[in-house]
């Protein structure tokens, strides 16, 4: 069985600074997909980023990007220039590409805090 | 597409009654979950469905526990008799097999207060 793990529980990061949120799973599977949820304080859970396992691009939207270690099977967030709405619960979850089921596993969320 | 329908947003209730949470998922999507999340286990995924049909559920916590999917828009998860230590933000979530790469689509959850 898959496992994700975030060894931050907590995080702060200054206005406008970069922070970096890991993430580390463990697979036997060559083929899989791995996102990073945010959930603000409304506690809705909103995909923030996805990287494709077979892709040696890590992805990137906007002031979000990854840093996708496939060998070292690590998998961390970046936040560039953050900002007071980045506050939040961040989840790193992996999903099977081959699993019929293909049921998300979620580490235990990095709670970030962003001072002003 | 209105998103993942949950209801209600928010239950409390007593301790050994009833509860029945509700989820409308994308239309299309033919996978559906429920999740539990709580402080201590962070998100659990209790049982999902594929074309209405429940696949797993193992992470049922217990028989008290029980979820139905009678069509392709509509699912429920109901917690007959409630304890407090149900008490927790409860997620309906669906995905498609044609987007497993995007994820899923959470609705906005229940938070369940058993007192």
């Amino acid at each position: 069985a898959q496992t994700v793990t975030q060894s931050q529980p907590e995080m702060s990061v200054q206005e406008a600074e970069t922070v970096t949120l890991s993430c580390t799973y463990d697979t036997s599977e060559s083929d899989y997909y791995l996102f990073w949820y945010k959930q603000p304080p409304s506690r809705q859970m909103i995909l923030v980023i996805r990287q494709e396992a077979y892709k040696q691009q890590n992805a990137t939207e906007n002031r979000f990007s990854v840093n996708f270690q496939k060998a070292a099977k690590s998998f961390s967030l970046k936040i560039s220039d953050s900002q007071l709405g980045d506050a939040a619960m961040y989840f790193c979850a992996y999903r099977s590409a081959q699993n019929a089921g293909n049921m998300l596993t979620f580490g235990g969320g990095t709670r970030l805090m962003v001072k002003p | 597409d209105a998103g993942v329908i949950q209801s209600p947003r928010h239950e409390v209730t007593e301790m050994g009654q009833e509860v029945t949470l509700r989820c409308k998922p994308i239309s299309g999507h033919d996978y559906l979950f429920w999740y539990r999340q709580t402080m201590m286990r962070g998100l659990e995924l209790l049982i999902y469905f594929n074309n209405n049909v429940p696949i797993d559920d193992s992470g049922m916590p217990e028989d008290r526990f029980s979820a139905k999917m009678p069509n392709a828009s509509f699912s429920t998860l109901k917690i007959q008799p409630s304890e407090p230590r149900d008490s927790a933000v409860y997620f309906c979530a669906s995905s498609s097999w044609d987007s497993i790469s995007y994820g899923y689509t959470f609705g906005s959850g229940t938070r369940l207060t058993v007192v």
